[in-house]
């Protein structure tokens, strides 16, 4: 069935380091895939999507690019910042089943100034 | 900007008692889910709803669970008899498309002792 797995975290980083989050999937077909960032006290807030092969995503100097030879969409920033701090979370999804989403566990980020 | 709230926002009751989990969608959507996410674990699916019926649950979704839009407000998750197991972070999405781009709460955090 569909699933996705993600890198563990947690990640600490220093301002201004790159980031890359990795997240892998399996599935069938041609599903989209997401990416969704949690800040403290709020909810789910999509940050980018890809709905086809070699696809990018992206978003607030936030990019994935959708494999499907490697069945991947890694999360990547060249320069993160400590707003950036958050938890992100890897999703799967296809429109024909009315947009019942496949998580991973997430991975918190915490970038140290 | 339209967001979906939940109510509450942390939960605790004794195990066997009902509880009823709220969720106010954005004005203008049509579909509506339920996630939990127990601690540590993946983001699961619980249910969608779209027309006013499921259109989907997953194998979590039992008869112990409903959902419910008693109005054109708000959109519930009641669990009837409340497991230890039922403890864990429960999320409501909506959206307008049904193709994935969904619209998250901040959660109830459920405790159940």
């Amino acid at each position: 069935g569909d699933s996705v797995t993600q890198m563990e975290g947690p990640v600490t980083l220093s301002e201004e380091a790159f980031l890359t989050i990795n997240c892998t999937y399996t599935a069938t077909g041609y599903p989209s895939l997401f990416w969704y960032v949690q800040y403290p006290g709020e909810g789910l807030q999509l940050l980018l999507k890809a709905t086809k092969a070699d696809d990018k995503g992206s978003n607030k100097g936030f990019e994935a690019t959708y494999r499907k030879e490697t069945t991947s969409f890694h999360l990547e920033k060249g320069s993160v910042q400590v707003s950036d701090s958050a938890v992100y979370f890897c999703a799967l999804g296809r429109g024909s089943t009315l947009g019942r989403l496949y998580f991973g566990r997430g991975t918190q980020l915490t970038v140290w100034p | 900007e339209p967001e979906v709230t939940q109510t509450p926002s942390h939960q605790v009751t004794q195990m066997g008692q009902e509880v009823i989990l709220r969720c106010v969608p954005i004005s203008n959507h049509l579909y509506f889910y339920w996630y939990r996410q127990i601690l540590g674990q993946k983001v699961e699916f619980l249910v969608s709803f779209y027309n006013n019926e499921i259109s989907e649950k997953s194998e979590i979704f039992d008869d112990q669970f409903s959902v419910e839009r008693p109005d054109g407000s708000n959109f519930t998750l009641k669990i009837r008899s409340t497991k230890l197991e039922d403890s864990a972070m429960y999320f409501c999405a909506s959206s307008g498309t049904g193709d994935g781009e969904q619209y998250f709460g901040p959660g109830t955090r459920l405790t159940v002792t």
